[in-house]
């Protein structure tokens, strides 16, 4: 069975930074593109990032370009997001889902208030 | 950036009645290699979206088939043949031709 579980959401402060991890299980991960996206609250989906099976190619939405960093690291079978310089308008449950949304895990939520 | 425009944004349905969801696209969803990447997904009320459709009319794996999906270039449809109370909820179109990747706005599915 798909299992995809993420983690390290939380509360932060605007221009702070926090890294999420999404642990992966039942495929094969190495062999699937993997993605971010995000959902605010009371809103709809939001695509923000997208990472190939090597990590050798990464695409971003242009509003978290040059803040966020999706990476991944096969040998633990985990995604990660790398969020810098966060924003009140980047508050929204943060879900990985495998490909363009074969599979989806249930998310974490990240607030970004002071 | 690709804009996917729902329709309608509500959509209040009679048990056993049809229903019908429209997706449009501001350009071509045919890729380079030949493919549609058009997919709809499904998100009950406190759960995480699901994957109805794949390349416009391709049903995910456990899908009932009473769900189809349909279109071309830039005009996509979603029907549901009989709508059973399991189906409420929100439906999104998500285009994966072009980068970045885009979502429709979502159309609520109620029943009446």
């Amino acid at each position: 069975e798909v299992q995809l579980v993420e983690s390290g959401g939380g509360l932060v402060q605007p221009g702070g930074s926090l890294r999420l991890s999404c642990a992966a299980s039942g495929f094969t991960f190495s062999g699937s593109w993997m993605s971010w996206v995000r959902q605010a609250p009371g809103k709809g989906l939001e695509w923000v990032a997208t990472i190939n099976q090597d990590g050798s190619e990464k695409f971003y939405v242009d509003s978290v370009k040059g803040r966020f960093t999706v990476s991944r690291d096969n040998a633990k079978n985990s995604l990660y997001l790398q969020m810098n310089s966060l924003r009140a308008e980047d508050t929204a449950v943060y879900s990985c889902a495998r490909g363009a949304g074969v599979s989806w895990g249930p998310g974490t939520l990240v607030t970004v208030s002071s | 950036d690709v804009v996917m425009t729902q329709s309608p944004l509500s959509l209040p349905v009679t048990l056993g009645q049809p229903a019908s969801i429209s997706c449009r696209s501001s350009q071509s969803l045919v890729h380079s290699d030949g493919n549609t990447y058009l997919s709809w997904f499904q998100q009950r009320p406190g759960q995480s979206p699901r994957r109805l459709i794949y390349k416009v009319s391709n049903r995910d794996s456990g899908v009932p088939d009473r769900f189809s999906g349909s279109g071309s270039g830039t005009d996509f449809t979603l029907k549901i043949s009989r709508v059973e109370a399991e189906d409420v909820g929100v439906y999104y179109c998500m285009q994966n031709t072009h980068w970045p990747w885009t979502f429709g706005q979502g159309t609520k599915v109620e029943i009446k």
